[in-house]
């Protein structure tokens, strides 16, 4: 049974700092791996899916990677802002959306940034 | 495009009672979700769809849950009778053909 764990739950950091989340899976046998986005009293923002095939994604000031065979994702975040301040999931699929599949989400690292 | 559109935002009612959660996913999307938030379990996947059709509901907690899409713009989810327990978010996502998810603002029941 896949579980994702990610850890730290929470992390506060001065503004300015680059920082790394980090994401854990227990069965490396996925297709994909996304990581969202969830500000207090929203829904989830995709910021960036990674497939098996990829090693890394990047977004302005977001990379992520992925190792498969270790089964660990990071995500890290360049120059922080205040605005990054949220609560970081990753989630892992073993197949396409469109076949018979079942997404997992980690439980989230709350992340706030000091100005 | 206005996005995934969930209806209502907040509900609120008695044990007992039947709750209908609304989601408009966006236009050209093959696939559609449901989802539980609680705090004490995180984010779970209750039932996905597939070009209308139920894929796995294999997350839906009990019998008192039903999902249908009967159309590619329109799903809803129904909980009969609905129990304190059920309190929870509920987000409804959409996705096309590059897996990408976008979600809803979500539903924050509450059953008193």
């Amino acid at each position: 049974k896949q579980e994702v764990t990610q850890i730290p739950a929470a992390l506060s950091v001065p503004e300015g700092e680059n920082l790394v989340l980090n994401c854990s899976f227990t069965d490396s046998a996925i297709y994909n791996l996304q990581w969202f986005r969830q500000d207090p009293g929203k829904g989830l923002t995709s910021l960036l899916l990674i497939q098996s095939s990829q090693r890394e994604q990047t977004s302005g000031r977001l990379n992520a990677s992925l190792d498969k065979s270790s089964g660990r994702s990071t995500l890290y975040i360049a120059a922080s802002q205040p605005g990054d301040s949220a609560t970081y999931l990753c989630a892992v699929s073993k197949y396409p959306y469109s076949s018979a599949s079942k997404i997992i989400f980690g439980s989230g690292t709350r992340l706030s940034i000091r100005p | 495009d206005a996005g995934v559109i969930q209806s209502p935002r907040h509900e609120v009612t008695e044990m007992g009672q039947e709750v209908t959660l609304r989601c408009k996913p966006i236009s050209g999307h093959n696939s559609l979700f449901w989802y539980r938030q609680t705090m004490m379990r995180g984010l779970e996947l209750l039932i996905y769809f597939n070009n209308n059709v139920p894929i796995d509901d294999s997350g839906m907690p009990e019998d008192r849950f039903s999902a249908k899409m009967p159309n590619a713009s329109f799903s809803t989810l129904k909980i009969q009778p609905s129990e304190p327990r059920d309190s929870a978010v509920y987000f409804c996502a959409s996705s096309d053909r590059t897996d990408t998810q976008y979600f809803g603002p979500g539903t924050r029941l509450t059953v008193l």
